[in-house]
C-alpha cells in the first residue's frame, strides 16, 4: 500500500481541465513543501512535471499546475490534449524511516 | 545534454547478488544528489535509495536497508547500487534519477532486474 493516496483513474475530454489529488499526512505532504509530480507514458521513464508543490521545470507547459492544501496536494491540467494521456505520480519527502514516498499513480484517459 | 544510462540488470536467483551501474554525462555529477527508483512490472514507482553529492549521506527504503548499498564514484561520473539477498519482490525496472529541489529531474531508461529460480 502506497504512503500517498491517489485516485486510480481520471478522465477528461480534450480542452477540459482535470485535477489529480494526492493525499498524505502531516508527516509528509502536509509537513513539507517537497511535493513533486511525474508523468509516465507506457514503456518510458518518468518525467518531472512539478517540483516543490507548484514549480514547473523549464519546458513543461503552463497548462500543468500544482498546489497544496493541508495534507492534500493536487495536479491540475488545463486544456487537456491527447498527449497528456499517461500515468501520473506524486511524491513527497517524509519524516518516516523511508524519506521519500510515491503515490500509487493515476491513469489519465483523454476521451 | 544530460544523460543517465543504467546497466547491470539481469536474471538472478533468490538470495543472489547484483550490482547496478548508472553512467552520467552532460552535467557536473558531483554537484547533485542521486537516486535509485524502481518499478515492478505493471506497478507504480517506488523510491529505493539516494546519496548526497559527496557520498557522505545515504538513505534507503525500509525493505532494502541492510541488503542494498548505494555508492558513487564522482571521478567516473557513476552511481551504483549493490544488491544482495535478493527476493522475488525486488523484481523491477531500476531507474537512476538526478535529485533536483526535492524532485528528480532527469531519469535514465532503466534496467530490468528479475529475481527467479
Amino acid at each position: 500500500q502506497s504512503a500517498l493516496t491517489q485516485p486510480a483513474s481520471v478522465s477528461g475530454s480534450p480542452g477540459q481541465s482535470i485535477t489529480i489529488s494526492c493525499t498524505g499526512t502531516s508527516s509528509d505532504v502536509g509537513g513539507y513543501n517537497y511535493v513533486s509530480w511525474y508523468q509516465q507514458h507506457p514503456g518510458k521513464a518518468p518525467k518531472l512535471m512539478i517540483y516543490e508543490v507548484s514549480n514547473r521545470p523549464s519546458g513543461v507547459p503552463d497548462r500543468f499546475s500544482g498546489s497544496k492544501s493541508g495534507n492534500t496536494a493536487s495536479l491540475t491540467i488545463s486544456g487537456l490534449q491527447a498527449e497528456d494521456e499517461a500515468d501520473y505520480y506524486c511524491s513527497s519527502y517524509t519524516s518516516s524511516s523511508t524519506p521519500w514516498v510515491f503515490g500509487g499513480g493515476t491513469k489519465l484517459t483523454v476521451l | 545534454e544530460v544523460q543517465l544510462v543504467e546497466s547491470g540488470g539481469g536474471l538472478v536467483q533468490p538470495g543472489g547478488s547484483l550490482r547496478l551501474s548508472c553512467a552520467a554525462s552532460g552535467f557536473t555529477f558531483s554537484s547533485y544528489w542521486m537516486n535509485w527508483v524502481r518499478q515492478a512490472p505493471g506497478k507504480g514507482l517506488e523510491w529505493v535509495a539516494n546519496i548526497k553529492e559527496d557520498g557522505s549521506k545515504k538513505y534507503y527504503m525500509d525493505s532494502v536497508r541492510g541488503r542494498f548499498t548505494i555508492s558513487r564514484d564522482n571521478a567516473k561520473n557513476s552511481l551504483y547500487l549493490q544488491m544482495s539477498s535478493l527476493r522475488a519482490e525486488d523484481t523491477a525496472v531500476y531507474y537512476c534519477a538526478r535529485g533536483y529541489n526535492g524532485g528528480m529531474d532527469y531519469w535514465g531508461q532503466g534496467t530490468l532486474v528479475t529475481i527467479s529460480s
